[in-house]
């Protein structure tokens, strides 16, 4: 399974549009790329997945180039109670499930 | 709103120890997963379950155990504590295999001592 790589750590300013890139370099074709954002001493919270293109939902938005070696989540306007972990997973679930958690992305937001 | 509930937040054993960590969801899943959380590591998948009485094994499942009696519910067992199973346990359950969207319970912090 594809291991997943991204920056250890990101600033921001409220209001700005924050996106985090992650690669995968060696993804499969039935691989789908899902994010999920972590708060110190809460478990993770899935944010959005997607196969190609961009993915859109209420809270991010997603992009995936045509080679799908890399995605993008892209977060508008961000606050400060995004200050969090942001974690790219690349998941396999056909012929039995396979996930990796890389060792995530953390936004820090200033006021 | 799906509720992934665990046993303990926080937990104290003794090398040697035979351990239980409970993970009970309410939305019917039909898969539930169980990961181990340390620094620097990301989270790491120890086992899951697609169906009661079901399990897989994961990327680390050495030295762990699990059970799934009951849909709802996924035990994760360590055998014999280990000092280097000192971590933030995470529990996890899934729609089914269409779905890739995991919900996870708070987290249980072992200790080993």
């Amino acid at each position: 399974l594809a291991k997943t790589t991204q920056p250890i750590s990101m600033d921001s300013y409220e209001g700005q549009e924050v996106n985090i890139t992650c690669s995968h370099n060696n993804i499969a074709t039935n691989d789908y790329i899902t994010w999920y954002q972590q708060f110190p001493s809460q478990g993770p919270r899935f944010i959005i997945q997607g196969y190609k293109t961009k993915v859109t939902n209420e809270v991010a938005s997603l992009f995936i180039p045509a080679d799908r070696k890399s995605s993008t989540l892209s977060l508008p306007r961000v606050s400060l109670s995004d200050t969090a972990v942001y974690y790219c997973l690349v998941v396999r679930n056909t012929g039995g499930f396979k996930t990796i958690f890389g060792a995530g992305t953390r936004l820090f937001v200033k006021a | 709103d799906v509720k992934v509930t665990q046993s303990s937040r926080y937990l104290v054993k003794r090398t040697g120890e035979k351990v239980f960590l409970e993970c009970v969801q309410d939305m019917d899943h039909e898969n539930m997963f169980w990961y181990r959380q340390d620094p620097g590591l990301g989270l790491r998948l120890i086992y899951f379950s697609y169906d009661v009485k079901m399990k897989e094994k994961g990327d680390i499942p050495e030295g762990y155990s699990v059970s799934r009696e009951k849909k709802e519910r996924f035990s994760l067992i360590l055998e014999s504590a280990s000092t280097n199973q000192t971590s933030m346990y995470l529990c996890a359950s899934m729609m089914d295999r269409a779905s890739y969207e995991q919900y996870f319970g708070p987290g249980t912090r072992l200790t080993v001592t």
